[in-house]
């Protein structure tokens, strides 16, 4: 296991509320990420952070912001969720074997938004 | 910029049967190649990866994938499919670095016929 912890699991909200799902790391690893995975659409990368502090957009940000405060902590919210913004979500780290990039997930959000 | 197709989003087979899934890339530089699978309701798991060693990649639960470059492909093979091996497969390829630069395909659903 890559040590990587993902809360809530599930969470079921209403349109225009806002949502906060978190990622835990114990790898101390420098690089995070924020997925969607929606059907037909493979995986998608919403935000990512090379540090803390220190983050970038990725292909499908709008909607979205990220905070990361902390080496182990990566934040995702959504500050008004929308009906399109259902999905399940995934964190990732890399940096765990060497320098060829590959991503290590967590189990995974699933949000629902009615 | 890279790019990932699979072709089939959903593959059968029989149990014990040959399993082929189909992966090509797209790569402005030597690439880093990637199957990860994924088992219902969990995260993605590394299969296993190409790193510009041996073209002939064994992974784990015996499946394993060739880098041809003439051709762009990294295919993934397994002699003998198990019941076990229904889920969903992503190629993926990277550059090497950290970031964005990691591309998921659209992944291909494997489902083993008793």
């Amino acid at each position: 296991d890559a040590g990587i912890t993902q809360s809530p699991r599930h969470k079921v909200t209403e349109t225009g509320t806002p949502v906060t799902l978190r990622c835990h790391q114990t790898e101390n690893h420098r690089y995070m990420y924020w997925y969607r995975q929606d059907p037909g659409h493979g995986l998608r990368l919403i935000h990512y952070s090379y540090g803390v502090k220190d983050t970038d957009k990725g292909e499908v940000s709008d909607g979205y912001s990220v905070s990361r405060s902390k080496t182990e902590d990566f934040l995702l919210t959504l500050e008004s969720a929308t009906s399109s913004q259902t999905s399940v979500y995934f964190c990732a780290i890399s940096g765990v074997e060497g320098n060829t990039g590959e991503l290590f997930f967590g189990e995974g959000s699933r949000l629902t938004v009615l | 910029a890279q790019s990932v197709t699979q072709l089939g989003s959903h593959v059968s087979v029989s149990e014990g049967a040959l399993v082929l899934l189909r992966c090509n890339y797209s790569s402005s530089v030597p690439p880093y190649l990637f199957w990860y699978v994924q088992y219902p309701n969990q995260g993605l798991q590394l299969l296993l990866k190409y790193t510009s060693a041996a073209t002939l990649v064994k992974g784990i639960n015996g499946f394993e994938a060739e880098f041809k470059k003439s051709e762009t492909s990294f295919h993934l093979t397994k002699p003998s499919a198990h019941m076990s091996d229904a889920a969903e497969y992503f190629c993926a390829v990277s550059d090497g670095n950290y970031g964005q630069n990691f591309v998921f395909g659209p992944g291909t659903r494997l489902s083993v016929l008793p």
